[in-house]
């Protein structure tokens, strides 16, 4: 069974410039998560759909980060414009509901310079 | 006081070693996460339990949920297994609240 898929694994830009990333969760999986993990903290939820529909974007921060499924399947999260403090790694996981067990891809690594 | 605490921080051990990393937890949870992070970023989902104990490989973990209590065990340890450990509970809203990790090194 293949995993969660994220591109692109690394990302270098400069502040004020605009940055995608892509996840593909595992077949089936109807909830898919985005986190932003800083070094040395742990993971922060940005954002949780269901299916297409967001269930939770509370610490999304919306003036600069936007996040769609649009189909319930591949998701893509934006940040325009970056900022320093937005380097981090961007983690995908998905699970079967949103109950269930969560699995993470590889993580996309941003340096905001 | 975080709602999440795992103990040790940090963990070194000799190769062959019986490890043991401990969490506890002060909200009423519907499962317990372990997770594995090594250098470079990805998490790997070791076990999600909510009652009894679970076994992978060289990999056990229980949970006491009237003490909320979990802890992570692994047998016969290896260099391999040097990687922060991170123990997660899914709150009433199913929501993920993550202990701080615990970076385990083995040495050969």
């Amino acid at each position: 069974e293949a995993g969660v898929a994220q591109s692109p694994r690394y990302k270098i830009i400069e502040k004020r410039q605009s940055v995608a990333f892509w996840c593909n969760p595992i077949s089936g999986h109807a909830t898919l998560y985005w986190y932003q993990q800083i070094l040395g903290q742990g993971p922060k939820l940005l954002i949780q759909f269901q299916n297409n529909g967001v269930v939770d974007d509370s610490q999304l921060p919306k003036d600069r980060f936007s996040a769609e499924r649009l189909k319930g399947v591949d998701s893509t999260l934006k940040i325009q414009p970056a900022k320093l403090e937005d380097s981090a790694v961007y983690l995908c996981a998905s699970s079967w509901d949103y109950r269930g067990e969560q699995f993470f891809g590889p993580g996309t690594r941003l340096t905001v310079l | 006081k975080n709602e999440v605490e795992q103990s040790p921080q940090n963990l070194t051990a000799q190769e062959g070693e019986f490890i043991t990393i401990n969490c506890s937890y002060s909200v009423g949870i519907s499962a317990l996460h372990w997770l594995q992070q090594h250098p470079g970023g990805g998490i790997v989902s070791l076990f999600m339990l909510s009652s009894g104990k679970k076994k992978h490989g060289r990999l056990i973990a229980t949970i006491n949920i009237q003490e909320k209590h979990s802890s992570l065990h692994i047998t016969a340890s290896h260099p391999r297994d040097s990687a922060v450990y991170i123990c997660a509970v899914k709150d009433s809203n199913y929501q993920l609240i993550w202990g701080a990790g615990t970076k385990l090194i083995i040495k050969p």
